[in-house]
């Protein structure tokens, strides 16, 4: 069956260092991968898209990589700050611009 | 921010009640999608339309029902609410040309039946 696996514990870091998401996933053959973050109450709003032939995107302190053949996609927040505090949705895309979401990695970052 | 909203952001309501959520966007989107979402688990689509008069059921199985009768109006219906139903109710939005892969979501709405 399609699985989406995200990291299943919370991420808790200092301020300043580098929060790293992992998003592995099975039996799927993406298009292109996205990164969305979501607020408590809110809905999720999109940060970056990676397609498949691609290896590396950034996105000023954000850097996601897309391996199709490991099947997986590492999300990079650098310098993190406090503000970047919330969960993060890793989402695959499939035929028809549908969309097919993991459960999320929270993270806080510390002061 | 995106321009699309949800109403209501908030609503309790009792067994078998008839209850309409109502979404709205003003970007001009062919493509919407409802979700949804419990606690800490992710999104689920239940409904999406490419367009007036398209619409399609999403991969998780749901009795609520959608119309597409307007290009900025897209609502969920639910015919008689049951406790089962109880989630957050989310509603996104693609563009036809440009960034068709991206998806704009609104507040959702949080329903809770008694």
């Amino acid at each position: 069956s399609q699985k989406i696996e995200q990291n299943s514990e919370a991420l808790n870091i200092q301020e300043g260092k580098t929060a790293t998401l992992t998003c592995n996933y099975t039996n799927y053959s993406p298009a292109y991968l996205q990164w969305y973050r979501q607020d408590p109450g809110r809905g999720p709003v999109f940060l970056l898209l990676i397609r498949e032939n691609e290896k590396e995107k950034r996105k000023e302190r954000l850097k996601v990589t897309f391996d199709t053949t490991l099947k997986q996609s590492l999300f990079h927040i650098t310098a993190s700050q406090p503000a970047d505090s919330a969960t993060y949705l890793c989402a695959l895309g499939t035929y028809g611009y549908k969309l097919s979401f993991g459960a999320g990695t929270t993270v806080t970052v510390r002061a | 921010e995106a321009d699309i909203y949800q109403t209501p952001r908030y609503l309790v309501i009792g067994t078998g009640k008839k209850i309409t959520l109502e979404c709205s966007q003003t970007m001009g989107h062919d493509k919407m999608y409802w979700y949804q979402q419990d606690p800490g688990m992710e999104l689920h689509l239940i409904h999406y339309s490419y367009g007036v008069n398209s619409t399609e059921k999403g991969d998780l199985s749901s009795e609520s029902t959608v119309s597409r009768i307007r290009t900025e109006h897209f609502p969920l219906t639910l015919e008689s609410a049951r406790p089962s139903h109880t989630s957050q109710y989310l509603c996104a939005s693609s563009p036809r040309f440009g960034f068709q892969e991206t998806q704009y979501f609104g507040p959702g709405t949080r329903l809770l039946v008694l």
